[in-house]
């Protein structure tokens, strides 16, 4: 069974940091490229990073470049997300998904999606 | 950044009856060069992960339900449930991954009349 399971959300103070994990199974991590998608309180989606099959390549939403990190270890089959200089509009639901292979070169969507792992950034 | 627009916000159906979500975006998604719409529809039940329903704005992921049918080109979009069941509960979004930043909608709540 295709699975991804994140872990590593808590409460931080603003300007604090964390890391997220997502462990995957179910299918060769190497072979797809992922993404951090994050949904506010009763709000809608928002595509946070994306991390290329090999890592080479990473890209961000612009309200986080700078402070977040999208890293992945494929010998572990792990995807992370290192997130520092916290803010209170950073407070979300953070799922890891899986971008299919049948998506465009560069293009994602997302065809299986964690539970997730909430964030929360107050004081 | 392309923005996507969902109509209504919410709506309320009666079993057995259509539903019908409207998703415009701010710019064509239609690449010419393939003639393909890069448009993704998902459903969220509520404290669940969304689900993947439909990309290529018509093209039905593998087990979902033939009453979920995507529509539309360019920058307007559908998507209609022919026969609303109570499962149907849920908030849909659409997704544009015709450029970066990947965008979506601010959803449509589903529910039973």
């Amino acid at each position: 069974e295709v699975q991804l399971v994140e872990s590593g959300g808590g409460l931080v103070q603003p300007g604090g940091s964390l890391r997220l994990s997502c462990a995957t199974s179910g299918f060769t991590l190497s072979n797809y490229l992922m993404s951090w998608v994050r949904q506010a309180p009763g709000k809608g989606l928002q595509w946070v990073a994306n991390i290329k099959q090999d890592g080479s390549d990473k890209y961000y939403l612009d309200s986080v470049k700078g402070r977040f990190t999208i890293s992945r270890d494929n010998a572990k089959n792990s995807l992370y997300l290192e997130m520092n200089s916290l803010r209170a509009e950073d407070t979300a639901v953070y799922y890891c998904a899986r971008v299919p292979g049948i998506a465009a070169a560069g293009r994602s969507f997302f065809d299986i999606w964690g539970q997730g792992t909430m964030v929360t950034v107050s004081a | 950044d392309i923005v996507m627009t969902q109509s209504p916000d919410s709506l309320a159906v009666s079993l057995g009856e259509r539903a019908t979500i409207s998703c415009r975006s701010s710019q064509s998604l239609l690449y010419t060069s393939n003639n393909k719409n890069y448009l993704a529809w998902y459903q969220q039940k509520p404290g669940q992960p969304p689900k993947l329903l439909a990309y290529w704005a018509a093209t039905r992921e593998s087990g979902v339900p033939d009453r979920f049918s995507g529509g539309g080109s360019g920058t307007d979009f559908t998507l209609t449930i022919s026969s609303l069941q109570a499962e149907d509960v849920a908030v849909y979004y659409c997704q544009q991954y015709y450029n970066p930043p990947w965008t979506f909608g601010q959803g449509t709540k589903v529910e039973i009349k």
